[in-house]
């Protein structure tokens, strides 16, 4: 089982669509979790932050459900701009709490924003 | 302001060639990291390091070494490279806040391993 898992896409849908993305993570011990974004042949950057009581950046909603090991991305109200791909990342922490963590990514979904 | 570079931006070699790809972050964190990107396989790592003189190997480390021999810099080796290295490889860098730090990528490296 991949260590984190996203829904394939990809995803085509009209100008003012809403559109969710699923993803799950296996590592009960992961502890920070991430959507980012990456546009064709770029760097990923950071979309947002997921936090366990959920949480809302404009049109991009995130929520985490720890128990079910599941974390989704809505996005409302589509543009033509949010035409990218999206990235499910997890973090496993290090064994010494000073230090940072890995993160490990999902393969992306592709989302495709038509007029 | 501060950011994370690589050079070069795309790089041509043939096989058995020693390459180095450079990353540098003028953010002052102490963790970096390499990543390779391909088709179907997301985002890998490839080593990263949490200070001076640490580093550490990821999940796809062979073939690969690294050394941070100040805060600044991390360069990735391919001490021969071969033709499944052909690849795009980016740096990131995060400060240390115990688990919660985001990663900042830099623009990547487009490889062609011929």
């Amino acid at each position: 089982r991949k260590e984190v898992e996203q829904d394939p896409g990809p995803f085509n849908v009209p100008e003012g669509a809403t559109v969710a993305f699923n993803c799950t993570y296996s590592n009960s011990a992961s502890q920070s979790f991430f959507w980012y974004r990456q546009d064709c042949r770029k760097e990923p950057k950071l979309l947002m932050s997921v936090y366990s009581s959920g949480n809302e950046d404009g049109r991009f909603t995130a929520q985490l459900n720890r128990a079910s090991q599941y974390i989704s991305l809505l996005i409302r109200d589509s543009k033509l701009s949010d035409s990218a791909t999206y990235l499910c990342v997890v973090n496993l922490p290090y064994p010494l709490k000073n230090q940072g963590g890995k993160l490990i990514f999902g393969q992306g979904t592709e989302l495709s924003v038509k007029p | 302001d501060a950011e994370i570079t690589q050079s070069p931006r795309h790089k041509i070699t043939e096989t058995g060639r020693q390459v180095t790809l450079a990353c540098h972050q003028t953010w002052n964190h102490n963790n970096m990291f390499w990543y390779r990107q391909d088709l179907g396989h997301g985002l890998r790592l490839i080593h990263y390091s949490y200070g001076v003189q640490d580093t550490n190997k990821g999940e796809v480390s062979d073939g690969y070494s690294v050394s941070r021999s100040n805060t600044e810099d991390l360069p990735l080796t391919l001490e021969s490279a071969a033709s499944s290295q052909t690849s795009v490889y980016f740096c990131a860098s995060s400060e240390s806040l115990g688990g919660q730090e985001t990663q900042y990528f830099g623009p990547g490296t487009r490889l062609l391993v011929l």
